[in-house]
């Protein structure tokens, strides 16, 4: 079963605005990722933030991770039509220093930057 | 650098044949995994592997079977298909797992499976 879940399923916005995707899970976590799907392609590796970070950066992405809530968010500033794509958050449910070895991700959630 | 590469990417079998996946990695990762993807799904693990030698059950692993013979390959068979396979699988790799559990994957372009 799914460990991840992305809120919301689907998201259309204008080129320039931000983009902000939600990921709810249930057990607790070594690392959460996020990845991205151009249609027809393999995922893409985004970010990844370990349990004992709150928040990370990378170029126009942004991740909140809160334990606590077992939520995370992806934030994408100022996106671009080249942006348009789905973007899955995936959850490491091991215990700390015993990685499960594997990856559990969400459904996804379907970004349509339109230009 | 190729990085993870599938083959077939496309295949149509009727039910009841077999065949088996290829995916190839030359980025000398440890950690392999079978992934199927469906619509309204996401992705699902079917098997994995921690080195080479050895495999594991995901999610999902009833009517597949794997192998890694070899530390750059993994194979995902279907003895027996059913249309209920009908699917896209996508390979990945990634690097040992550290302190804080499972590292980036590498994905490949994915085999888009339809039995009929």
């Amino acid at each position: 079963s799914q460990q991840g879940e992305e809120d919301p399923q689907a998201l259309s916005i204008q080129e320039g605005e931000n983009a902000t995707m939600n990921c709810s899970y249930k057990t607790s976590i070594n690392n959460l990722q996020w990845y991205r799907q151009n249609s027809g392609r393999g995922l893409v590796h985004l970010i990844l933030i370990r349990s004992n970070e709150r928040e990370k950066h990378s170029g126009r992405l942004r991740v909140t991770l809160d334990t606590s809530k077992k939520s995370s968010s992806l934030l994408i500033t100022a996106s671009r039509a080249a942006d348009t794509a789905s973007y899955f958050c995936a959850t490491d449910g091991g215990l700390k220093g015993a990685g499960s070895y594997q990856l559990t991700f969400g459904k996804g959630t379907k970004l349509s930057v339109i230009p | 650098n190729a990085g993870v590469t599938q083959t077939p990417k496309f295949r149509v079998l009727k039910t009841g044949q077999s065949m088996t996946l290829l995916c190839a990695q030359d980025m000398n990762h440890e950690y392999m995994y079978w992934y199927r993807q469906d619509p309204g799904m996401g992705l699902r693990l079917i098997h994995y592997s921690v080195g080479e030698g050895t495999t594991a059950k995901g999610e999902v692993p009833d009517g597949y079977n794997v192998s890694r013979l070899k530390k750059q390959n993994f194979l995902l068979g279907l003895e027996s298909a059913a249309p209920s396979q009908t699917s896209v699988y996508f390979c990945a790799s990634s690097y040992s797992s550290g302190e804080w559990g499972t590292g980036e994957l590498f994905f490949g372009e994915g085999s888009r499976l339809t039995v009929l």
